[in-house]
Formats: C-alpha cells, structure tokens, sequence
C-alpha cells in the first residue's frame, strides 16, 4: 500500500503562473518531507524539505507547506518558468533517518 | 553539487548475461541506497547500507545483490538479467547524522535487457 500519493499525474500551467503540486501520505510516523525534480534520464534533484514541526519552508521561488492534522503536504512554485518542467517527487522519511519513501510523480508542464 | 556517480548511464544487454552497476561517491556518506523506477511510478527501495560490510533488502523484492567493502563504493549486480530487470536503477547517498538530510542521487543507470 502506498505510504506517499501523488494524486495527480500530471500538471500543467501557464508560464508566470502558480504551480501547485500536492502529496498526501498515511504513515505518521513520517517526520521529515522533501520535494525532488527529476528530469527524464536524470537522477532526482533534491529541491526542498521540511521538518514536521513546521507548516511552512521557502527557498526563493519554492514554498513548501506541511497539514500534519490532513497528513498532506504541497508545492508551491511561482512565478512558474519554462525550465521548471519536469516530474516531481515527494519523499517522506521516519524518524532514525530511514531510507526515503516515494510518491509517483506529477509531471509539471509550464507553457510559455 | 552532489558527487555521485554511476556507471555505465545506458546499458543493453541480452538475457542471461551477468551485469554489475557502479555507484561511488565521494563525499564520505554513511548510507548509499539502490532505487528503481519505471516511467510514471515511485521510486522503489531495492538495497541500502548503513556503512560498510552493512547491506539491507529494500521494500522491493529483487533478483540483485550488493556489496558494501568501502565507504565510497556500492555496486549492484544482476546474476543473470532478464527482461523483466529493464528499468532505470538510481543509487543515492547522505549523511548519517541527524534526521534533517537529504539523499543526493547520481544520474542513473538506464537497463535495457533484451
């Protein structure tokens, strides 16, 4: 059974816009959430995480927020750019630093 | 940038043929890991370590080994590869300390068996 749900197979959004990807997981004792970008024949680039004892972590044009209560968290992207076309993945890890857990993906296109 | 490498990026080889995947890394990390993944599915865990002469089974069952004799090295092997073995293979590595880190992966290996 998947531990981490990537809902949406694909995305696609309007270059300037705001590109949200969404993941929900079921295991609570997931502690720690990361975001990668995997772009086709590429190894995943990690992109950003958070900790479970906050709801919000930015980097420059990356958000990311964290719903424990809703066990889901989401990314935001914006302004969106053509480059940021890629799949991306959410992982989950537990506590101990175990190996990281994977979503499917969604695949983000961003259209200029 | 991550300093992990893997070897060879593509690979086609027929059935029955004993294949070993390169991994190193040289940033002194503890754990290394073995994924695989198909086009529009997650990453599954296959192997890690936890340090040397240390290897685990992953989630995913699989028909390949690993060894782990030094720190920066992690190659996986397949006995004899069928086609059902076709797949990409990513290795990652990261720190031990702490929970708050993230895996660096290397480019990948894409396996063709034919």
């Amino acid at each position: 059974d998947q531990q981490v749900k990537q809902n949406s197979p694909s995305l696609s959004v309007q270059e300037g816009r705001i590109s949200i990807l969404n993941c929900d997981y079921t295991n609570s004792m997931f502690d720690y959430f990361l975001w990668y970008k995997k772009y086709p024949a590429e190894g995943p680039t990690f992109l950003i995480s958070i900790s479970s004892i906050k709801d919000k972590n930015e980097d420059g044009r990356f958000t990311v927020f964290l719903n424990k209560s809703a066990k889901h968290l989401s990314l935001h992207i914006v302004p969106s750019q053509p480059g940021d076309s890629a799949v991306y993945f959410c992982a989950a890890r537990s506590t101990g630093n175990t190996p990281l857990v994977f979503g499917k993906g969604t695949r983000l296109s961003v259209i200029a | 940038e991550a300093d992990i490498y893997q070897t060879p990026r593509y690979l086609v080889i027929g059935t029955g043929k004993k294949i070993t995947l390169e991994c190193s890394q040289t940033m002194g990390h503890d754990k290394m890991y073995w994924y695989q993944q198909d086009p529009g599915m997650e990453l599954h865990l296959i192997h890690y370590s936890y340090g040397v002469n240390s290897t685990e089974k992953g989630d995913l069952s699989s028909e390949s080994t690993v060894s782990r004799i030094r720190t920066e090295h992690f190659p996986l092997t397949l006995e004899s590869a069928r086609p059902s073995h076709t797949s990409q293979y990513l290795c990652a590595s990261s720190e031990s300390a702490g929970g708050a880190t993230e895996a660096f992966f290397g480019q990948g290996t894409r396996l063709t068996v034919v």
